[in-house]
C-alpha cells in the first residue's frame, strides 16, 4: 500500500529564517506531487505540482520554491520566511489528478 | 476565471439525511472530487465523478450534472464522527485540483 510522509509535523520559525519542508512517498512509481497551503479556517491553495524528477509547475509567485530530487521524493524551501508564510503545509501524491492522497502536514508559525 | 461555490456551514442531527452541494465554473474540466477534513487533521478523499450520476460509496454519496456545472454530496445516517469540513475541488486542467472553501458539518446528537 502506498503511504506519504511529512515532517516535521510542527514548526516555528523566525521572520527571515529559512525553510525546508520534506515529503516522501512510499509504495508507488512516478506519481505526480503537490504542495498546497491552507490557512486557519480556509480552503486548500495549490503552491507547487511535479509530474516528474526535475519538474516543477509553479502556481502562485511568492518566496517559496520547491525541488524534486528524487521520484518520490518533493521538498519546499524557503531563503526567508514572511510572517504571511505562517499556515497548514500539506504534500499529496496523485496517479489522477482527481484523486490525491494527503500527508499528515506540516503547521508552520512564522514568529 | 475559476471558482466553486459551496456553504460555509451546514447543521444536521444524528441519523439524518444532509446534502451538500457544491456549483462550479471553470475553464476546463475533468472531474469533481470530494474531501472530508476534520480539525486539525488532513483531508482525506472521498469520491470522485468524472460522468454525470450518483456514485455510492457507503454511507456517502457523490452527483455530478456537468450540463448543470453542479454536484452534491450526500450523507445518509449521520454520526457524531461526521462532524468536519467537507471540500469540493474540481480538477480543472490535468491533473490539478481546485479547491472550495469547505462546508463546516456539524452533527448534533
Amino acid at each position: 500500500s502506498q503511504t506519504i510522509h511529512q515532517w516535521p509535523a510542527t514548526l516555528v520559525q523566525p521572520v527571515g529564517s529559512p525553510l525546508s519542508l520534506e515529503c516522501t512517498v512510499e509504495g508507488t512509481s512516478n506519481p505526480n506531487l503537490y504542495w498546497y497551503r491552507q490557512a486557519a479556517g480556509r480552503g486548500l491553495q495549490l503552491l507547487f505540482y511535479s509530474v516528474g524528477i526535475g519538474q516543477i509547475s509553479s502556481e502562485v509567485p511568492q518566496n517559496l520554491s520547491a525541488s524534486r530530487p528524487q521520484d518520490r521524493q518533493f521538498i519546499l524551501s524557503s531563503k526567508k520566511l514572511l510572517l504571511s508564510d505562517s499556515g497548514f503545509y500539506l504534500c499529496a501524491w496523485s496517479v489522477q489528478g482527481g484523486t490525491q492522497y494527503f500527508g499528515p502536514g506540516t503547521r508552520l508559525t512564522v514568529l | 476565471g475559476q471558482s466553486l461555490e459551496q456553504p460555509s456551514e451546514v447543521t444536521a442531527v444524528e441519523g439524518a439525511i444532509v446534502q451538500i452541494n457544491c456549483t462550479y465554473q471553470t475553464s476546463g474540466f475533468y472531474g469533481l472530487s470530494w474531501y472530508q477534513q476534520h480539525d486539525g487533521g488532513a483531508p482525506t478523499f472521498l469520491s470522485y465523478n468524472a460522468l454525470d450520476g450518483l456514485e455510492e460509496t457507503g454511507r456517502f454519496s457523490s452527483f455530478l450534472s456537468r450540463s448543470d456545472s453542479y454536484g452534491y454530496l450526500l450523507l445518509q445516517e449521520l454520526q457524531m464522527k461526521d462532524s468536519a469540513s467537507y471540500f469540493c475541488a474540481v480538477e480543472g486542467a490535468t491533473n490539478k485540483l481546485i479547491f472550495g472553501t469547505g462546508t463546516l458539518l456539524a452533527v448534533q446528537p
